[in-house]
């Protein structure tokens, strides 16, 4: 079946260090990926999305490349705030039961940010 | 401002009872979801719907029931037969082609 795996955690930083989450899947078909983040006590956001290779998602200074190749899709930031300090989901969505996106989730990724 | 609501925040009971989570969209969206998340777990899918009165099961459905009987609404019963039911409870709805949105999400703990 579908899976992700995702960079295990905690990720400690200091402010406006470089952020790599590892991100890689398993999936029958072209799935479309995603990171979510969720913030201390909150649900999910969504904050990046790529539907086809080599599509780059990006948003608040986060990117991710679809990589079909190497079966990635890695987030990054270039200088990453106390604020970024939560934990961040991988997902991706496939076709399960006829025309319905069913979200396959890592297991989440807590990234604290040390000012 | 369009979104889903859940309610209770927290949410406790006493080991044996049943209770019911709420969850409510204004997005108009045709497809809900209930998912459970624990430390270091991810979020794992209970139950699904696609369409009002129609709904099938997730990964995790045993201890759980559902009912879709308004588009806006999807209640999800813990019932006292899931074993371990402490745990934090998402819902979310999307539209076809887009992606999921998320609720705040129920804390539920056992007594």
């Amino acid at each position: 079946g579908d899976s992700v795996t995702q960079m295990e955690g905690p990720v400690t930083l200091s402010e406006e260090a470089f952020l790599t989450i590892n991100c890689t899947y398993t999936a029958t078909g072209y799935p479309s990926l995603f990171w979510y983040v969720q913030y201390p006590g909150e649900g999910l956001q969504l904050l990046l999305k790529a539907t086809k290779a080599d599509d780059k998602g990006s948003n608040k200074g986060f990117e991710a490349t679809y990589r079909k190749e190497t079966t990635s899709f890695h987030l990054e930031k270039g200088s990453v705030q106390v604020s970024d300090s939560a934990v961040y989901f991988c997902a991706l969505s496939a076709i399960s039961g006829g025309s319905n996106y069913k979200l396959t989730f890592g297991k989440g990724t807590l990234l604290t940010v040390n000012p | 401002d369009g979104g889903i609501t859940q309610s209770p925040k927290y949410l406790f009971r006493k080991e044996g009872q049943n209770v019911t989570l709420s969850c409510e969209q204004n997005l108009n969206h045709d497809a809900m979801y209930w998912y459970r998340q624990d430390p270091g777990q991810g979020l794992r899918l209970i139950y699904y719907s696609q369409i009002v009165n129609d709904f099938q099961k997730g990964d995790i459905a045993e201890g759980y029931s559902v009912s879709r009987e308004k588009k806006e609404s999807f209640p999800l019963t813990v019932t006292s037969a899931q074993k371990n039911p402490t745990a934090f409870y998402l819902c979310a709805s999307k539209d076809p082609g887009r992606e999921q949105f998320f609720g705040p999400g129920t804390r539920l703990t056992v007594l």
